[in-house]
């Protein structure tokens, strides 16, 4: 079964730190881009951050650029985002996505998604 | 603000068509970035509904279509049922940003 597991959330006061990890199982993870994409309570998706397939290259967003890192390791199967400096407004569910690549038209989807893991920044 | 505008909410009875839209930019969808749409049921994941405009995943029944026209797209829905009621996402690329983009999602309720 293709899979997409995310852990690693919690509660964390701002300023402080947080690694989140997505298990990838059911499908060859070393061929694929992966992506963080994260939606606040009660609002929508934001895309946050994009990794190639050797972590080679990475792509932010401008809310998250300098603090959050995205990384992979390939032979774990596992894809991580490392956020740092973490603000009341980070606060939201962290999902990690699959990316998918449409050559017809030369435009990517994120065509499988794990649960999501909550992480809260408050006092 | 979201980059991607989307209605926050639309509404049907069962068996009705309603329509979702989606209105980008020259950046975005008028640049000729395809758009993807997709499905979060109450307290779930978001789920790939349509990928590039029109085109359905495996699995998702044909009473959903999409369409798009200059710096718009739209998803419609037939023959309305109680279990499609949801949040929908339409998505694309932008190149101004140099990143994913989202609309700000529709709440469908079914009357």
């Amino acid at each position: 079964e293709v899979q997409l597991v995310e852990s690693g959330g919690g509660l964390v006061q701002p300023g402080g730190s947080l690694r989140l990890s997505c298990a990838a199982s059911g499908f060859t993870f070393r061929g694929d881009w992966m992506h963080w994409v994260r939606q606040a309570p009660g609002k929508g998706l934001v895309w946050v951050s994009r990794v190639n397939v050797d972590g080679g290259i990475k792509a932010y967003a401008d809310s998250v650029k300098g603090r959050f890192t995205i990384s992979r390791d390939n032979a774990k199967n596992t894809l991580y985002l490392q956020m740092n400096s973490l603000r009341v407004e980070d606060t939201a569910v962290y999902y990690c996505a699959r990316e998918r690549y449409y050559y017809s038209s030369g435009s990517d989807a994120f065509d499988i998604w794990g649960r999501g893991a909550m992480v809260a920044v408050s006092t | 603000q979201s980059v991607l505008t989307q209605p926050p909410s639309v509404s049907g009875a069962p068996g009705q068509r309603v329509t979702i839209s989606c209105t980008g930019s020259r950046s975005n969808i008028g640049a000729g970035y395809d758009v993807h749409w997709y499905q979060q049921l109450p307290g779930t994941a978001p789920k790939l509904l349509m990928y590039t405009t029109s085109n359905r995943p495996s699995g998702v029944p044909d009473r959903f279509s999409g369409s798009k026209s200059g710096t718009s797209a739209s998803l419609a829905i037939t023959g309305l049922q109680a279990e499609d009621e949801a949040d929908y996402y339409c998505q694309s690329y932008d190149n101004s940003l140099s990143g994913w983009v989202f609309g700000g999602g529709t709440e469908l309720t079914v009357l």
